[in-house]
């Protein structure tokens, strides 16, 4: 069966720092990982994926996220968070022979702080 | 392209009434998904179809819940009738062909039974 961990309900940063926003996966086959960013009262944005090939994606609005292979995680990452990045944010599995819905994480709900 | 489109965008209604909430899936997308947003239960994969063909409802809470799509350009989700612990955000997404893409949500609709 497919699962995802975000282990974190709150992250908080202060702006200007490195943000990291974790992220685990379980699944039976190759994953495809994607991140989602959800704004209050919006739809979820797609931020980035991991399909194959480089294992540091790069996305949207200067994120990126490192696909670890043994480690079963996918965390995104931000060089510098900016108070616009104040947002919850959901990971998503799906494997590559499987069914072609998702199975999102609970959420993470980032702070960052001025 | 304007993206997914929801209709109502709030809805409001008593114990009992019928509920249907609109999706206009992106032009040329073969995938469209009904998910529900809660607090207490996060986000949760209702049904999702393929061409118009419903693949995966085993997420339909309750015989209480039907989705159809008659046609590539709509897909309605209707409660009847409703109940108070209907309430919730209710998204609509589409994506195209292929596990590997990524899915575009649209702005939800906000559903209060009272």
């Amino acid at each position: 069966a497919q699962s995802v961990a975000q282990p974190e309900d709150q992250v908080n940063v202060a702006e200007g720092n490195p943000l990291t926003v974790k992220c685990t996966y379980s699944v039976s086959g190759n994953p495809y990982l994607f991140w989602y960013v959800q704004y209050p009262n919006r739809g979820l944005q797609f931020l980035l994926k991991y399909i194959t090939g480089d294992n540091l994606v790069k996305g949207s609005y200067g994120f990126e996220a490192e696909f670890n292979k043994s480690q079963t995680s996918f965390h995104l990452k931000k060089p510098s968070a900016l108070v616009s990045d104040s947002a919850l944010y959901f990971c998503a599995v799906r494997v590559l022979t499987g069914a072609n819905n998702l199975f999102f994480g609970t959420g993470t709900r980032l702070t960052v702080i001025p | 392209d304007a993206g997914v489109i929801q209709s109502p965008r709030h809805e409001v209604t008593e114990m009992g009434q019928e509920v249907t909430l609109r999706c206009k899936p992106i032009s040329g997308h073969d995938y469209l998904f009904w998910y529900r947003q809660t607090m207490m239960r996060g986000l949760e994969l209702l049904i999702y179809f393929n061409n118009n063909v419903p693949i995966d409802d085993s997420g339909m809470p309750e015989d209480r819940f039907s989705a159809k799509m008659p046609n590539a350009s709509f897909s309605t989700l209707k409660i009847q009738p409703s109940e108070p612990r209907d309430s919730a955000v209710y998204f609509c997404a589409s994506s195209e062909r292929g596990s590997y893409n990524e899915q575009f949500f649209g702005p939800g609709t906000r559903l209060t039974v009272l």
